[in-house]
């Protein structure tokens, strides 16, 4: 299977918990998006990278939030001390640079108790 | 500033029918639009694109659109609706202003009566 891939599809933690979740995206993509979606609405932007350069990251919702992509090719989303709004299906998506379009992952769908 | 506004919340037909969903977009720039298809918990699948070729686009599933650039339109159109075709429909902008990010419509539920 060649297209995005998320890891893991279903997490399900306890207020206060760190949560780390892993995207890797279509090989030689050089874009790498991060999306959060909430029941009903259409995905919400987070931050963005080109290679390793995170480029736009002013959209993450609070400084609980942060990503990185060390490498170029993986990037991982982290958020502290979750609280029950966080819960959502968070989606990642790459592109090759100079085309416009994202191709999507399956998500991960948070869970907050 | 760049927005999408699908003009439709929920779309209901019955299957073998026509199907329109509709959206209309601002851009300041020459924009590149999408569909994209989203299924009861799977992610987004690509339908079709626009980007400054051919204004009448094909997709995939007997899909089409077409851009208007003097009704700053791009309804999504299939002859013929099918049980399958049940899911949310997005319909993105993206352009220089918004540094190619992608602008999202808040989506329409097509729903498909047997």
């Amino acid at each position: 299977d060649t297209g995005v891939s998320q890891n893991p599809r279903h997490k399900i933690t306890k207020r206060g918990q760190n949560v780390t979740f892993r995207c890797d995206p279509i090989s030689e993509h050089n874009r790498l998006y991060w999306y959060r979606q909430t029941l009903g609405q259409g995905p919400e932007f987070l931050t963005y990278f080109q290679n390793e350069a995170q480029l736009e990251k002013s959209r993450l919702l609070s400084d609980r939030f942060s990503a990185e992509r060390p490498k170029g090719s993986f990037s991982t989303l982290e958020i502290q001390r979750t609280e029950q709004g966080d819960s959502a299906m968070y989606l990642c998506a790459s592109s090759p640079t100079g085309f416009p379009e994202a191709f999507f992952g399956q998500g991960t769908r948070l869970t907050v108790v | 500033a760049q927005s999408v506004t699908q003009l439709d919340s929920h779309v209901s037909v019955s299957e073998g029918t026509p199907v329109l969903l509709r959206c209309n977009y601002s851009s300041s720039y020459s924009p590149s639009l999408f569909w994209y298809v989203q299924h009861p918990n799977k992610g987004l699948q690509l339908l079709l694109k626009y980007t400054s070729a051919a204004t009448l686009v094909k997709g995939i599933n007997g899909f089409e659109a077409e851009f208007k650039k003097s009704e700053t339109s791009f309804h999504l159109t299939k002859p013929s609706a099918h049980m399958s075709d049940a899911a949310e429909y997005f319909c993105v902008v993206s352009d220089w202003d918004s540094n190619y990010q992608l602008i999202w419509g808040a989506g329409t539920k097509l729903i498909i009566k047997p």
